[in-house]
């Protein structure tokens, strides 16, 4: 079984640019995360989508910040315009069923760093 | 405001040793309580996880000691290896309205084990 990728693993943008990070979650998985990791911090959630709906998007920090899934399937974070203060790890989860953390499985993260 | 707090922020422990890692929490409608590992370059995966209703579980040399009435709780890492150097995150969720499967993270541990 194939788990959840995540591209690009690393992106290094200006200030004010815009970035798309993207999720394939696990085939048939209808429940989909984001959360952030800033440096030395912790794993913050950002939001959570059942199939292609916004299920809770209480973490997205402001309206930067958009993600969409498609049908379904893949998701996106959208950053526009890009602050330094952005920069970290972003990960994506997804999991068959909202199980509180069982059955969760994280992508290996995108790395931002915005300079 | 930070609802799970983790400590240490690092800890080395011998080959052999045991490496004890404590959360604590203030949000009493939390009710599952896992563990993430993470690689470096890797996502978290799963270690291990509790609910509340019980104090201790274990699994092989990993064993998580809980105390709702100090709303605290702990991972003991037995006989450490040098292959269980990692960050290792603890976390908790709640079964309550929309946030059914959102996780909060503590800040991570860095653990070395030498050999």
């Amino acid at each position: 079984e194939a788990g959840v990728t995540q591209f690009p693993s690393h992106s290094v943008i200006e200030k004010g640019q815009t970035v798309t990070l993207r999720c394939d979650p696990i085939s048939g998985h209808d429940n989909l995360y984001w959360y952030r990791r800033v440096m030395g911090k912790e794993i913050k959630f950002l939001l959570h989508f059942v199939k292609e709906s916004k299920q809770d998007e209480s973490g997205m920090p402001n309206n930067r910040f958009l993600a969409e899934r498609t049908g379904g399937t893949y998701s996106t974070l959208k950053v526009q315009p890009a602050e330094l203060e952005d920069s970290g790890v972003y990960f994506c989860a997804s999991s068959p069923a909202p199980g509180r953390g069982h059955g969760y499985t994280f992508g290996s993260g995108t790395r931002l760093t915005v300079v | 405001q930070q609802q799970v707090k983790q400590s240490p922020q690092s800890l080395i422990v011998q080959k052999g040793g045991i490496s004890i890692i404590n959360c604590a929490y203030e949000n009493t409608a939390f009710d599952y309580f896992p563990w993430y590992q993470q690689f470096p370059g890797k996502g978290p995966a799963l270690l291990i996880a509790i609910r509340p209703d019980v104090s201790e579980k274990k699994e092989g040399r990993f064993t998580i000691s809980f105390n709702k009435s100090a709303k605290q709780f702990s991972l003991h890492i037995m006989d450490s290896q040098p292959g269980d150097s990692a960050t290792y995150f603890c976390a908790a969720s709640n079964a309550g309205g929309t946030s059914y499967g959102k996780l909060t993270f503590g800040q991570g541990t860095i653990l070395t084990v030498h050999p």
